[in-house]
């Protein structure tokens, strides 16, 4: 099916950093989201993005949280700065938001992120 | 918000036998329900979905029934295979575009 990439696969960095985690969509994909799963627990909403803007956000999305996807380039997802509790997998996911198939979300294989 | 729960947590089955996964969801006006399989160190890989408006969908050896009454869907999956070993979410979305995921049904087909 549908391939979304994730770079980094991993991330190791001290807690006050900055990191992004970098996403590439499928190519006519409209809608791009975040989720987040710490280890051993259900993988929840971050955020949903379209045509440039945050469409809908979690309380998990914190103000130390932005996405962007300039020009076409990839969906990111920034932390400034990072705190503990932001280890856990990072999953991004697109959708085409179009006829049938496009409420259908499709993962990436997620970036593991441990914040020290 | 929406609750997804997904029972059993872990089943072992025979190559051969079949597997059955319930979930039930809280929110009466979710209207999607994609399932998705994950196999060890690969991702989220979608498997079927069930709009609202449907009571039952086959997808060769996956039938997903769905029961807006009791907010209950099952995932049967028939003449199981090694390859079928991996964790299945049930998921629900609402007229927003954010999936809630159920915490997963991990399934080992011995052969």
């Amino acid at each position: 099916g549908p391939k979304v990439l994730q770079i980094p696969s991993h991330q190791i960095i001290d807690m006050g950093q900055m990191v992004t985690l970098n996403c590439d969509p499928v190519s006519n994909h409209l809608y791009f989201y975040w989720y987040k799963q710490i280890l051993g627990q259900q993988m929840e909403f971050l955020v949903n993005f379209y045509n440039g803007k945050v469409m809908e956000k979690s309380k998990l999305f914190k103000d130390q949280f932005s996405v962007e996807r300039p020009d076409g380039s990839y969906f990111t997802l920034k932390i400034q700065p990072t705190a503990l509790e932001d280890s856990a997998v990072y999953f991004c996911a697109s959708s085409s938001g179009l006829g049938g198939r496009g409420d259908t979300q499709y993962f990436g294989p997620g970036t593991r992120l441990l914040v020290l | 918000g929406e609750q997804v729960e997904q029972l059993p947590s872990s089943l072992i089955v025979q190559e051969g036998a079949s597997v059955l996964i319930n979930c039930s969801y809280t929110d009466s006006a979710s209207v999607y329900f994609p399932w998705y399989k994950q196999e060890p160190g690969k991702r989220l890989q979608f498997i079927i979905d069930i709009r609202s408006n449907m009571e039952r969908k086959q997808n060769q050896r996956l039938t997903l029934l769905f029961d807006k009454k009791t907010k209950h869907l099952s995932l049967h999956i028939t003449a199981t295979q090694p390859g079928d070993s991996a964790i299945y979410f049930c998921s629900a979305k609402g007229f927003a575009s954010a999936l809630t995921f159920g915490s997963g049904t991990k399934v080992i087909v011995l052969p």
